[in-house]
């Protein structure tokens, strides 16, 4: 079955310093995969995603994610963290047919100042 | 102009009653979904429709029955509402390319 994990449900950063959002996905073709970012009270809002080609994704607001097929991976990154940035994250993977996404359970990004 | 929009934004209810939500995309989508986003955050999707037609289905109860008068519009509609269904309703669409556009959202509490 189709799954996605987000490991850290909380992760505290200080503004400036670099970022990383793991996700793992199960799946059994190539997946499409997909982060989004909610602001509290705010709906979704695609970051980045992948379809296929450059395993390296670059996507607003200075974010990018790393696809490694090996290890199932698609993880965020920032290189500098911004307190704008504070919010959940969520990893997603879709079926290339029907485009149902399966969400991970979130990382909620806390930035101190 | 909002791309998919959904009405209400709130919505406080007693249980029993029967409600609507409404989601509608101006941006020429040919499929439209429902998720709902429990307490835990956690996104689930409900349904989905393609021109209209209905796609995906998952495990929801009778109570929930989706409308979708054309390609733009896409209610909600719950009868008999239950405290478990106090959640975050979000209305989606996706021109099929596999990037999904979602609504504000609609805060649904079952009183």
């Amino acid at each position: 079955a189709q799954s996605v994990t987000q490991p850290d449900i909380h992760i505290t950063v200080s503004e400036g310093a670099s970022l990383e959002l793991r996700c793992n996905y199960s799946y059994g073709a190539t997946p499409y995969l997909f982060w989004y970012v909610q602001s509290p009270g705010q709906g979704l809002q695609l970051l980045l995603k992948y379809f296929s080609g450059d395993t390296l994704v670059q996507g607003i607001k200075g974010f990018e994610a790393e696809f490694k097929r090996s290890q199932s991976s698609f993880n965020l990154r920032k290189p500098s963290v911004h307190w704008s940035d504070a919010a959940e994250y969520f990893c997603a993977v879709a079926n290339s047919g029907t485009y149902k996404y399966i969400f991970g359970t979130g990382t909620r990004l806390k930035v101190l100042a | 102009d909002t791309a998919v929009s959904q009405t209400p934004k709130y919505l406080v209810t007693q249980m029993g009653n029967d409600k609507s939500i409404k989601c509608e995309q101006n941006l020429g989508h040919d499929t439209m979904y429902w998720y709902k986003q429990d307490s835990k955050k956690f996104l689930k999707i409900m349904f989905s429709y393609n021109n209209k037609e209905l796609i995906i289905n998952e495990t929801v109860p009778n109570r929930f029955s989706p409308k979708s008068p054309d390609k733009a519009h896409l209610n909600l509609h719950i009868n008999s509402l239950e405290l478990g269904d106090s959640a975050v309703y979000f209305c989606a669409s996706s021109r099929g390319d596999g990037e999904a556009f979602f609504g504000q959202g609609t805060r649904l509490t079952v009183v």
